[in-house]
């Protein structure tokens, strides 16, 4: 079982909210972990755009709309990106990240997301 | 304006050996840690390895994959990382880019192809 695990695929409409989840190997708890998100258009790089762990311990990438916002869903053992008022530019690849203590650096398979 | 600019990347044969290199400005570079992550063609992100900084010893890790065929170094002087890798094998065919992913520094990668 993968220590990271996305949907492969996402779509929604302009102008609607999407969360995208993160949904940690059962025995790992999302409550310990910063969950890191990347965003990627195709032929550049990963763009950082925030990390949480807590409402207390969050940070926003430096110019990331405040759309973008984090959270946990500790029921599912998931962390999850909140993306409000999507836009056309919005469509791109997901990837969630954390850093595991025997793993080092572990990244989520990506989301890609479609906005229709 | 933080930047880190790969290069070295290119064709090497299977079983060859390839050195990567990263320079980077806009930030204290010695006081960061310095990952190197790749992509293979249509996958996600993998981490490789990183090195620590120097109050942490220039420790370096690295992803069960490549542990004993790549090795990171360092010169703070020059504000460069650097990745040799040796006895390459197709599936280390990836945009390979150097990153602080912690703090979402990363460069816009640099391809190897490991093919004969």
């Amino acid at each position: 079982q993968a220590v990271l695990t996305q949907p492969a695929s996402l779509s929604a409409s302009p102008g609607a909210s999407v969360s995208l989840t993160c949904t940690l190997r059962s025995g790992i708890n999302v409550g310990t972990y910063r969950i890191y998100w990347y965003q990627q258009k195709p032929g550049s790089p990963p763009q950082y755009l925030l990390r949480y762990k807590s409402d207390s311990d969050k940070q926003q990438g430096s110019g990331v709309p405040s759309r973008f916002s984090g959270s946990k869903d500790a029921s599912a053992n998931a962390g999850i990106l909140l993306i409000s008022g999507l836009q056309s530019e919005d469509e791109a690849d997901y990837y969630c990240m954390i850093w595991d203590s025997s793993a080092y650096w572990v990244f989520g398979g990506g989301t890609k997301l479609t906005v229709l | 304006e933080v930047q880190l600019v790969e290069s070295g990347g290119g064709l090497v044969q299977p079983g060859g050996s390839l050195r990567l290199s990263c320079v980077a400005s806009g930030f204290i570079f010695s006081d960061h840690y310095m990952d190197w992550v790749r992509q293979a063609p249509g996958k996600g992100l993998e981490w490789v390895g990183r090195t620590k900084n120097k109050a942490n010893g220039y420790t370096t890790e690295y992803a069960a994959s490549v542990k004993g065929r790549f090795t990171i170094s360092r010169d703070d002087s020059k504000n460069s990382v650097y990745l040799q890798m040796n006895s390459l094998k197709t599936e280390d065919t990836a945009v390979y880019y150097c990153a602080d992913a912690g703090v979402g520094y990363w460069g816009q990668g640099t391809l190897v192809t490991v093919s004969s």
